[in-house]
C-alpha cells in the first residue's frame, strides 16, 4: 500500500516570497505523483502531475515540482508567490501498473496562507 | 463540457434519515470514485468504480453504498445517517491518468 506525508499543515509567507511544500511517499512499487490545488469551498484541482521521464515538472500557475526517486519525495515550488495563491495543496500517489485502478492516495494537506 | 457535477451543493440531515448524493460526469470516463474530505484528514477513498457495472470497497466504506447507474452516473447512499458522516463529499472521474474532481456537497448530519 502507499502512503503520503505533507510535512508541513501550514505554511504562512509573505507575497513574492518563494515557497516550499514538501510531499514525501511510500511505495513498493513505480508510482505516479500528482499535486493538487483547493481554493475555499471549491473542488480539487489538478496543478501537476509526474509520470516519467524529466524529474522536474512545471504546472499551472508557476508551480513546479521535482520527483527525487531516491528520496521518495516530490517537493512543490514556487519562485514567487500572490495573494491568490492561498489555498489548500494536496499531495496524492498511484501506482502506475495495470489493474490498479490507479487509486488515488492523498496526504493531509498543507494549508498555503500568502500575507501581504 | 460541464466536467463533474454534483447535487446537492449543501444539505442538512437528521440522525437515522437517509439521503444518496448523486454525481455526473460528460467526458466519457471509465472510473468514478467518491471521497470525503474532514478537516485535518486529506481526502479518504469511500467507493470507486472501475467502469459500468463494477464498484469496490475503498478506505472508509461502512455506512454507505453507491450504484454506477451507466457510464455517466455515479450516486453515493447513505441509509441511516450518523453525526459521524458529517463531511464534504467529492466524485471524481478518471482521464487518462489524472481524476478530474466535482464541486462537492456538505453534508451536515444532526
Amino acid at each position: 500500500a502507499q502512503s503520503v506525508t505533507q510535512l508541513d499543515s501550514q505554511v504562512p509567507v509573505f507575497e513574492e516570497a518563494p515557497v516550499e511544500l514538501r510531499c514525501n511517499y511510500s511505495s513498493s512499487v513505480s508510482v505516479y505523483l500528482f499535486w493538487y490545488v483547493q481554493y475555499p469551498n471549491q473542488g480539487l484541482q489538478l496543478l501537476l502531475k509526474y509520470l516519467s521521464g524529466s524529474t522536474l515538472v512545471k504546472g499551472i500557475n508557476g508551480f513546479e515540482a521535482e520527483f527525487n526517486k531516491s528520496q521518495t519525495s516530490f517537493h512543490l515550488r514556487k519562485p514567487s508567490v500572490h495573494i491568490s495563491d492561498t489555498a489548500e495543496y494536496f499531495c496524492a500517489v498511484s501506482k502506475n501498473s495495470g489493474g490498479s485502478n490507479y487509486k488515488l492516495t492523498f496526504g493531509k494537506g498543507t494549508l498555503l496562507t500568502v500575507n501581504p | 463540457n460541464a466536467g463533474v457535477t454534483q447535487t446537492p451543493k449543501f444539505q442538512v440531515l437528521k440522525t437515522g434519515q437517509s439521503m444518496t448524493l448523486q454525481c455526473a460526469q460528460d467526458m466519457n470516463h471509465n472510473s468514478m470514485y467518491w471521497y470525503r474530505q474532514d478537516p485535518g484528514m486529506g481526502l479518504r477513498l469511500i467507493y470507486y468504480s472501475a467502469s459500468e457495472g463494477t464498484t469496490d470497497k475503498g478506505e472508509v466504506p461502512n455506512g454507505y453504498n453507491v450504484s454506477r447507474l451507466n457510464k455517466r452516473e455515479f450516486s453515493l447512499r447513505l441509509e441511516s445517517a450518523a453525526p459521524s458522516q458529517t463531511s464534504v463529499y467529492f466524485c471524481a472521474s478518471r482521464g487518462l491518468y489524472e481524476q478530474y474532481f466535482g464541486p462537492g456537497t456538505r453534508l451536515t448530519v444532526t
